[in-house]
Parts: C-alpha cells; structure tokens; sequence
C-alpha cells in the first residue's frame, strides 16, 4: 500500500538559509499534519491543512510558513535557518473524517550548520 | 496545555520477558494511540484506543486506558530483540478541529537477545 512520501529524506543547511521540504500524502487523504522532532524529545505538532486551507497550528516559529496544495500535497517553509531547527520533520496525513488515524512519513533529517 | 508523559523513560529486559511502558495525560481526550520509532527513523502506528474502550489487543500488544486516572498501559508480551524501539503515546482531544497528536516523552526500550 502506498504511503506518506516525504522528500528529501535529509537536509543539511548553512543557517540563515531556507529550506522547503515537502510531503505526499496517501492517495485520498485530504489532511495533512507536519511534526518536528528534535534529537531525543518527542514529535511537537507545528501545523495542519484540511482541503488546502490551515486547519490547527501548534509551535510552528514566525519563519516557518506553510501551505497545502489542490493535488493535496504539502510544503513546508522555512527561512532564516537556526542551530535549534535540526531536528526529524515528520508529515503525517488521514482522512478529515477520520482524522485521528494519521499515517506517518519516514521523517525528512534537517541538519543545519 | 494538554502533555502525555511517559513512563518508564528507559526500560531494558531479556528477550521473552514482557514490557509495559505507561502513559499518563492531562485533559479529557478523544483517543490515544501508540506509536514505535525506531532509532531516528519514521513512526509507526500501533495501536488505538478510543475515550470509551478500556482494552485494546493486537496480536502481542494489549493496551488498557483507564480515563478516570487518565493513563494507558502498553504491555509487549514475549518480547523479540526486534521490539528494541522508542515508543510513544499521542492523544488528541475534543474541540480540537484539526485533530493535532500531542506526544508523550516516549520510553525508549532495549530488549536484549
């Protein structure tokens, strides 16, 4: 069965750049949800989208942005890169309906220098 | 805000022993969840719980929620040296519209073969 793809599966950034990392959700789910993971904490919810439009933010930092698109596909952004944003990004997606089921991506490994 | 913890942070047994790792929260939820990482790798969904159920099983993993404490007790029976993981608890909760998982600090078990 196909699942979340997540892409690229590791970043390594200077600070002060921008990164974007992006996520597919399975076929047919309309929701999807971005986590960061910091090394040995647990994942912390930043952001979700619901049928392209901002669903729930959670800890998602001012320079971080972003945004759903109509095939459902997600992107996150973000600029002004710190030593504290190294960390797992994980996207999960579901079904609005049945939203407490979110099935998780591998995770993008952001390393920044 | 609403926060599972975790409980024990580490736990190392013997191939075939039983684990249970516990989880305690904060607010009334909708569901909890289990889930396993491996180190540094992608989450994986194990199990479900919903509000109104008290008892949960899948295959060697029987999971209990006792909502009047507000906690879930994850028991691995007959563990394998493959069940060495991190694993968490996430819940989410009512009047929540974007269905955000909150983590728990996770146990990171070691089953030695």
């Amino acid at each position: 069965a196909a699942g979340v793809i997540q892409s690229p599966r590791h970043l390594i950034k200077e600070k002060r750049e921008t990164a974007t990392l992006k996520c597919y959700p399975i076929p047919r789910h309309d929701t999807v949800y971005w986590y960061q993971q910091g090394p040995g904490q647990d994942p912390q919810f930043l952001i979700s989208f619901y049928e392209k439009m901002q669903s729930d933010k959670g800890s998602i930092p001012d320079r971080f942005s972003a945004q759903q698109f109509s095939d459902y596909h997600s992107e996150l952004n973000m600029s002004s890169l710190e030593l504290g944003d190294s960390a797992l990004y994980f996207c999960a997606s579901s079904l609005w309906r049945a939203a407490n089921e979110q099935f998780f991506g591998p995770g993008t490994r952001l390393t920044v220098l | 805000s609403q926060q599972g913890e975790e409980d024990p942070q580490a736990l190392s047994i013997q191939e075939g022993e039983n684990a249970t790792m516990n989880c305690s929260y904060k607010t009334s939820i909708n569901n909890l969840q289990w889930y396993r990482q491996n180190s540094g790798r992608g989450l994986v969904h194990l199990i479900l719980i919903r509000s109104n159920e008290r008892e949960k099983h899948s295959g060697r993993l029987r999971v209990t929620l006792d909502t009047s404490k507000k906690s879930s007790s994850l028991l691995i029976t007959a563990s394998r040296a493959a069940d060495t993981a991190s694993y968490f608890c996430a819940t989410d909760y009512p009047n929540n519209a974007g269905n955000m998982l909150t983590f728990g600090g996770g146990t990171r078990l070691m089953v030695k073969p």
